[in-house]
């Protein structure tokens, strides 16, 4: 069966710190891989997608980055965090050729002081 | 472009009252369904899912029935418990959307069940 995991569970980190996120998915080859950012209270923002190694998508313009170095390796980062960046991160995975539903990760919980 | 609406919330509800949270989408093309429960401090779970018209979406209770005359997918459980406490987000996806077939979602509905 697959299985998504996300690290770390929770981080805090300081204005202007850099950030590094990992998800990676297990149980499955050639994914197509998501984050997304939730504020609280909010819904849910699609900030990168990718549909194979080193093929990145971005949706919204901002401090963050993403890279996909393995194949079922997704990878968030950022060279100097923002107050507005905290939040809760979730990757998500899905069959490539499915039209069906991603599956998501446990999410990371950042918070930006 | 394609886009889902959700009944807003919060939604309280006491234990054993019948629970209906309203969705509505707009596509592009003929879309699939789904609703998923996200529990406090969690990723987001599927709940259901229906892909064709017609098709009744349930798990644990819960039903949705994708209605394409109305572009509906209303959620709804008969007696919800304690343990339903969560928001609950509807979303699409549509073969409209290229090879990245991304979701939509709508806002989510927190739901709260009172004892």
């Amino acid at each position: 069966s697959q299985t998504i995991h996300q690290w770390p569970a929770t981080l805090v980190q300081p204005v202007g710190s850099p950030l590094s996120l990992e998800c990676t998915v297990e149980g499955t080859s050639n994914p197509n891989l998501y984050w997304y950012r939730q504020a609280a209270g909010r819904g849910l923002q699609l900030l990168f997608y990718s549909v194979g190694i080193g093929q990145i998508s971005s949706e919204v313009p901002q401090n963050l980055s993403a890279s996909r170095p393995q194949d079922r390796q997704f990878i968030l980062s950022s060279k100097k965090l923002l107050l507005s960046d905290s939040g809760f991160y979730l990757c998500a995975w899905k069959p490539t050729a499915s039209y069906n539903e991603q599956f998501f990760g446990p999410g990371t919980r950042l918070t930006v002081l | 472009g394609d886009s889902v609406t959700q009944m807003e919330g919060p939604v309280t509800l006491s234990e054993e009252a019948f629970l209906t949270i309203n969705c509505t989408y707009t596509a592009t093309g003929y879309p699939s369904l789904f609703w998923y429960v996200q529990y406090p401090g969690e990723g987001l779970q599927l709940l259901l899912k229906a892909t064709k018209a017609d098709d009744k979406g349930s798990n644990k209770g819960f039903e949705a029935t994708y209605r394409k005359e109305t572009t509906s997918f209303h959620l709804e459980k008969g007696s919800v418990q304690v343990s339903d406490s969560a928001v609950y987000f509807c979303a699409l996806s549509d073969r409209s959307s290229g090879s990245a077939r991304q979701l939509t979602f709508g806002s989510g509905t927190q739901l709260t069940v009172l004892p």
